[in-house]
């Protein structure tokens, strides 16, 4: 599987934006860019996918490096309730997520 | 709608006793995982099924362990002669078919083995 990396924590204001980074250099064509949160004491958490175009729901924004070798997750206005662990997964027309070890979100009120 | 779910939500036992835990898909979800996470890592692949066969049982650490899904449905995952080390949160989810469909995660069952 090709790797990620992500740093091992960040720290947010309430309200404020969150950019999470995550590099995957070895990215190849197929593989799409998966992001999950976990909450503490809960089980991982879809947020969103892409392949190569940006992207946006209700939850996060997906922003896809021009070359795919990176890629960041937006949160628009950190929350409380937005605090958790959040992985970057490489996923290719494969039904098994391989989870790293993500970045910790701390959200200070 | 009901997400997945997973009983018991905590198991305690004794090294060398088999537990069964549970897990109920979504409804209508054909594709179910299982995977064990350890404090401080994230979660890891243990067997995947599509209907009611294993299609790929490859991350289950030993002969111990064992799923099910009879019915292609519920699924049960077994571990006979458990070790200390076996304590972890076992994660189930489903999905509607495999290829990049999002995966709905219930909140686990904490094993742990005294």
């Amino acid at each position: 599987d090709a790797k990620t990396t992500q740093p091992n924590s960040m720290e947010s204001n309430e309200e404020e934006p969150v950019h999470l980074p995550c590099n995957h250099s070895t990215i190849s064509g197929t593989d799409y860019i998966h992001w999950y949160r976990q909450l503490p004491s809960q089980g991982p958490e879809y947020v969103i996918h892409g392949l190569t175009s940006n992207v946006n729901n209700r939850m996060a924004s997906l922003a896809i490096a021009e070359d795919r070798k990176s890629s960041t997750l937006i949160l628009h206005r950190a929350t409380l309730r937005d605090a958790a662990v959040y992985y970057c997964i490489l996923r290719s027309n494969d039904y098994k997520l391989s989870f790293g070890a993500g970045t910790t979100v701390t959200v200070r009120a | 709608g009901a997400g997945v779910s997973q009983t018991p939500s905590n198991k305690v036992t004794e090294k060398g006793k088999y537990v069964e835990l549970r897990c109920d898909p979504i409804s209508g979800h054909t594709a179910l995982y299982w995977y064990r996470q350890s404090l401080g890592q994230g979660p890891e692949f243990l067997i995947y099924f599509q209907g009611t066969g294993a299609a790929d049982d490859s991350g289950l650490p030993n002969d111990r362990f064992f799923a099910v899904r009879p019915e292609g449905s519920v699924s049960t995952l077994k571990i006979q002669r458990t070790e200390r080390g076996d304590s972890a949160v076992y994660l189930c989810a489903s999905s509607l078919s495999p290829q990049n469909q999002p995966q709905h995660f219930g909140d686990g069952t904490r094993l742990s083995i005294l």
